[in-house]
């Protein structure tokens, strides 16, 4: 079966550095996905990665290794309001998106 | 209005009660869909529409049926539910399907609050 893993919860302090991480087992591999989403609020686009290595922006950058089946979310100088939950999604052979169960992150200060 | 927008943000039914979901979307993409998010668990996609043809149902109970008249407008109407699908309804819009490229970018509404009773 197709299966994105990606811890449930984590906790940073505010100004820390964080990385979420994101393993995956899908039939074929067309992209992976970043969305944050704040609680009741609608999910929200941070970054694709097709090719391997790091795509920056700004505080936040997302790393892809195919060949690993893994992706990681970095979330530097960490601000309060990047509390939420952070959702990582592969788009498979089929061009289906996998999900995962996403993870939520909480900032201390 | 821009973005995604969904109608009602709350709504509580009892088992017998006929209600929709509304979504409308601003941004001239050509694909919608509608998910289901329950806690901890990942984004379940039940529908999906393109051009205003539907090219996916995930085998998703036909007490959930979905209606899109036109390309900026999606419903999900709603009868006999199970206290079982009290989740988040989550309507999505993106440029296209079925393409390895950021027009597969979703733009996801703020979600529809379902509880059945």
């Amino acid at each position: 079966g197709q299966n994105i893993d990606q811890p449930t919860e984590m906790t940073a302090t505010e100004g820390a550095i964080v990385q979420i991480n994101c393993t995956y087992q899908t039939s074929g591999f067309n992209g992976l996905f970043w969305y944050q989403q704040h609680a009741g609020e609608a999910p929200t686009f941070l970054s694709y990665n097709v090719l391997d290595g790091l795509e920056e922006k700004g505080r936040f950058s997302s790393f892809l290794s195919r060949s690993k089946g893994y992706s990681y979310l970095l979330l530097k100088e960490l601000q309060m309001k990047d509390s939420a939950s952070y959702l990582c999604a592969v788009l498979d052979s089929n061009y289906q998106l996998i999900w995962g169960a996403g993870t939520k992150l909480i900032i201390k200060p | 209005e821009t973005g995604v927008t969904q109608t009602p943000r709350h709504l509580v039914m009892g088992m017998t009660n006929k209600k929709s979901l509304k979504c409308e979307q601003h941004l001239g993409h050509n694909a919608m869909y509608w998910y289901k998010q329950s806690a901890k668990k990942p984004l379940e996609l039940m529908f999906v529409y393109s051009l205003e043809e539907r090219v996916e149902n995930n085998s998703v109970p036909s007490r959930f049926s979905p209606e899109c008249p036109n390309s900026s407008h999606l419903f999900l109407h709603l009868h006999t539910l199970q206290p079982e699908d009290s989740a988040l309804y989550l309507c999505a819009s993106s440029q296209a399907t079925g393409s390895s490229s950021g027009a597969n970018v979703l733009t996801f509404g703020a979600g529809s609050r379902l509880t059945v009773l």
